[in-house]
């Protein structure tokens, strides 16, 4: 079955830098790849995805790119803010919709610290 | 729009006890997931539901059960639980065929004794 390995699994920035979290996955079928922000007693957040036909995306802060031949993806934040503090995981699935789109593999996640 | 709702949201057990999870989804949305989440194993899929019908299960024990009603609520049930098995259970929210994103609810805190 698909494996998504994650790193780093601590991250720690200060306050306005950059902060890169990457993901590898192992099965070729995969075709969507979601990334979720948990903080504290809460539920993961989905922050950004991306499809497999899609090399990069980007939402204010947030980008996320997509290399389909080395079959890994990464999360970019920049300007970081304290409140960017909280695990990040990222995760993919193989689902098309026909069968299914729930089974999302997890990485094991990341934990940001953002020192103001 | 409301969130996804998961009730309890903190339970407590002993061993060999079985309990019910409940998750009502974000209203319109028609597909249901449940993931299991430890210090240990990370986030884990458990199975996931659409119209009632199961579509997908990971590996986990017969134990673990679910069901979804018509209204799109779910169920999920653990019979003879095992300290193992406290964890937080995690619901997410899928609008239907077509779409990917899953919103997931605050998740049930659930302690094995």
């Amino acid at each position: 079955g698909e494996n998504v390995e994650q790193h780093p699994s601590t991250l720690s920035v200060q306050e306005g830098d950059s902060a890169v979290i990457k993901c590898t996955y192992s099965d070729s079928a995969s075709n969507y790849f979601p990334w979720y922000k948990q903080e504290l007693g809460k539920g993961p957040q989905l922050i950004i995805d991306i499809r497999s036909n899609v090399g990069e995306k980007k939402d204010q802060r947030i980008a996320v790119t997509l290399n389909k031949t080395a079959k890994h993806f990464s999360l970019h934040i920049t300007e970081t803010q304290p409140e960017d503090s909280a695990v990040y995981f990222c995760a993919a699935t193989t689902g098309t919709g026909g069968t299914s789109y729930g089974k999302l593999t997890f990485g094991q996640g990341t934990i940001l610290t953002v020192h103001p | 729009k409301a969130g996804v709702t998961q009730t309890p949201r903190y339970l407590i057990k002993t061993r060999g006890q079985q309990v019910t999870l409940s998750c009502s989804p974000i209203s319109g949305h028609r597909s249901v997931s449940w993931y299991q989440q430890t210090p240990g194993q990370g986030l884990q899929f458990l199975f996931e539901y659409f119209s009632e019908t199961q579509r997908n299960k990971g590996n986990f024990p017969g134990r673990f059960s679910g069901r979804q009603f018509s209204n799109s609520r779910s169920e999920m049930n653990v019979s003879t639980l095992e300290l193992g098995d406290s964890a937080l259970y995690l619901c997410a929210s899928i609008p239907g065929q077509g779409a990917r994103e899953q919103f997931f609810g605050p998740g049930t805190r659930l302690t094995v004794l």
